[in-house]
């Protein structure tokens, strides 16, 4: 199993202002994931944190907007870059360990005024 | 992009009832997850059925994955409080997976 944890594990932030989540797990895995879940939405990928390298991002997400960072196995963070209202969502980080179990952060709740 | 369609997108019960959600889609699936979702936290992992016709069991869930791997369900035995919560079903697991809508479920008292 993993644990995660995220923070902040919420925030309030104002229109044009920037803000970086982060998130820790208690051992080292190979992939990362963050998600974007839309008030009473489902899940959507943002992006594949790649340690090493520059991150994967899903269609309709671009690096300007969302900016991620994976310096090890065991951190990252993701920034929501320029906010606007319609950023306003709970971030979720995952990772995936052996074959098929894939664990979820807390998640971080947003939201722009 | 594989699409899950999940259904009821709500369901209200009594303690003690019984209840089915689903999971269909066009596309075949070489395996299907079930996560349940709580407010103010992110999805728990319930189950990965990976064989058409399996079904697993989790004290009170029973889950079955289709002979064509393309829909799943989730039966819950004599529903309790404690159950309420948002169910997803995702595919294919490890990597990029694709989520359903989800079933909002809430069991009264």
């Amino acid at each position: 199993s993993a644990v995660i944890s995220q923070k902040p594990s919420r925030d309030i932030c104002q229109r044009g202002t920037s803000l970086t989540i982060q998130c820790q797990v208690d051992s080292q895995v190979t992939m990362m994931f963050w998600y974007r879940q839309q008030p009473g939405q489902s899940l959507t990928l943002i992006a594949t944190a790649n340690q090493g390298s520059e991150a994967t991002y899903e269609s309709g997400f671009v690096i300007d907007k969302f900016p991620i960072s994976r310096p090890n196995l065991t951190f990252s963070t993701l920034t929501v870059s320029n906010m606007s209202p319609e950023d306003s969502s709970i971030y979720l980080c995952s990772v995936v360990v052996g074959t098929y179990e894939q664990y979820f952060g807390p998640g971080t709740r947003l939201t722009v005024t | 992009t594989q699409l899950l369609e999940q259904s009821p997108q709500f369901l209200s019960i009594q303690e003690g009832e019984n209840l089915t959600v689903y999971c269909n889609s066009s596309s075949v699936f070489s395996s299907l997850q079930w996560y349940r979702q709580e407010p103010g936290e992110g999805p728990v992992l319930l189950v990965t059925v990976v064989t058409g016709g399996e079904v697993k069991k989790l004290k009170r869930l029973t889950f079955q994955f289709g002979d064509a791997r393309k829909d799943s369900s989730l039966h819950i035995t004599a529903a309790q409080p404690g159950d309420t919560g948002l169910y997803l079903c995702a595919g294919p697991p490890y990597s990029t997976l694709t989520f359903g809508k989800g079933t909002m479920l809430l069991v009264s008292p």
